[in-house]
This record gives C-alpha cells, structure tokens and sequence, in this order.
C-alpha cells in the first residue's frame, strides 16, 4: 500500500499551458506540504496545509494554487507554465497534532517545460 | 525566519572511513530534528529526533541533537559505496517542515 502517491511521475509540457499535479495520502496525517526541489537539489517549501487548511504559503508565485477537497488530497494547479518551473515536485504528509511523526514522500513530479 | 543550515555541501571519502555530517538550525517552536537519505527517488527517512543527548541507531548510522545548542550530527561508520547519496536534514516547527540544503556525500571505493 501506498502511503503518499503523487500523479504523474512525469510531465512534459509547453510553456503557456495549465497543468495539475494530484497528491493522496492513506496514513491518516493532519498536514500536507508540495515542494519544489531545484537543480541544486534544494527541498523548498512550498505550501502547507493543517486539515484542509492553508497554514503556510511561502514566496510562491500566484500563478501556482494549492487545492486540498479533504485531509487525504493536496492537488497543486499551475497555470500558464514557464521554463523555471521545471523541478521535481514532492508532496509529503506528516501528523503535527497528536502523535507528531515523521514526514513521509510521494515519489515526486518531474516537470519539465518546453 | 526558519533557517537549517548543513555543512559540509559536499564530501568524498574512500570506503570505510567514518564521516560526520553536521545540522544547525533555528526554528520558532521547535517540534522535532529528521534526517533523510536521498538517492534517485524521494527522501528515505533515517530518523527523527525531539531529545536533546538521547543517540538514536541503526545499523552503522547514528544520530543525536543538541536542543541547547540548536544542532544535530549524523554519523556514519564503515561507509560503503551504497551510502552515496544526498543527506538531508529537516526541522518540524509549530507548522512546517524546514530543509537544509543536503550533503552530498559520495564514498568511493
């Protein structure tokens, strides 16, 4: 069983288009987050939700938006793709509340637009 | 601002050396200290830290936190070639999860 599954592993696209990347997670946890990891392999936060709600937002541009339709779902939309959004995207999901654990990984996005 | 910083950014060791990888952070609220591996894929979890002089162990790796002095250790023992990869710390705050930016490690035979 998967614990964190991210959709799709890959995605190639043109710059100028829409794209959604899905996230799910069967552990139960309070809290999900959707990183960006660069060329240099540097893990940035990017959006962190607590129960289905938007707690951190960092420096992130707006054409990016978090979706979270329940605890177990962290969808990330982007619109009008440029060529320094191509990254790996990891969701992740932790329990902060009662019973703090570690954070587990999808296993990333690779997004390379074109 | 949450900040966890690693040092060294990169290291190269021969098989069966000993090496130390270092993690100093500063983190309103601090919850716990994690420590990851990072090969081709997603981060693997290696531990998970919250007491300060308490080693945590597994097989030839081991940890520990320094809560007064706000850093962390992973060491690593008998290295072997399968121990290459990036390492990588992270700090539970009140509502996120903050990463250093790795050690990349590579251990050559």
């Amino acid at each position: 069983d998967t614990a964190v599954s991210q959709t799709p592993k890959y995605l190639v696209t043109q710059m100028g288009n829409d794209k959604s990347i899905k996230c799910e997670q069967n552990l139960g946890h309070d809290t999900m987050y959707w990183y960006k990891q660069d060329s240099k392999k540097f893990l940035k936060i990017m959006f962190s939700y607590n129960n289905k709600e938007l707690i951190i937002n960092e420096t992130v541009p707006n054409r990016f938006s978090p979706k979270s339709p329940d605890k177990a779902h962290l969808n990330l939309h982007i619109n009008s793709l440029e060529l320094g959004d191509s990254a790996v995207y990891f969701c992740a999901s932790s329990q902060l509340g009662r019973g703090l654990t570690e954070a587990f990984f999808g296993q990333g996005t690779r997004l390379t637009v074109v | 601002e949450d900040k966890v910083v690693q040092s060294p950014l990169s290291l190269v060791v021969h098989e069966g050396d000993t090496v130390t990888l270092n993690c100093s952070y500063e983190v309103t609220n601090f919850r716990s200290l994690l420590w990851y591996k990072q090969e081709k894929k997603a981060p693997t979890f290696l531990f998970m830290l919250t007491s300060s002089g308490i080693e945590k162990k597994s097989g030839r790796l081991s940890s520990i936190l320094d809560k007064k002095e706000l850093f962390s250790i992973l060491n690593i023992t008998a290295t072997q070639t399968g121990d290459s990869a990036i390492y990588l710390c992270a700090v539970q705050g009140a509502q996120k999860l903050v990463f250093g930016q790795g050690t990349r490690l590579t251990i050559n035979p």
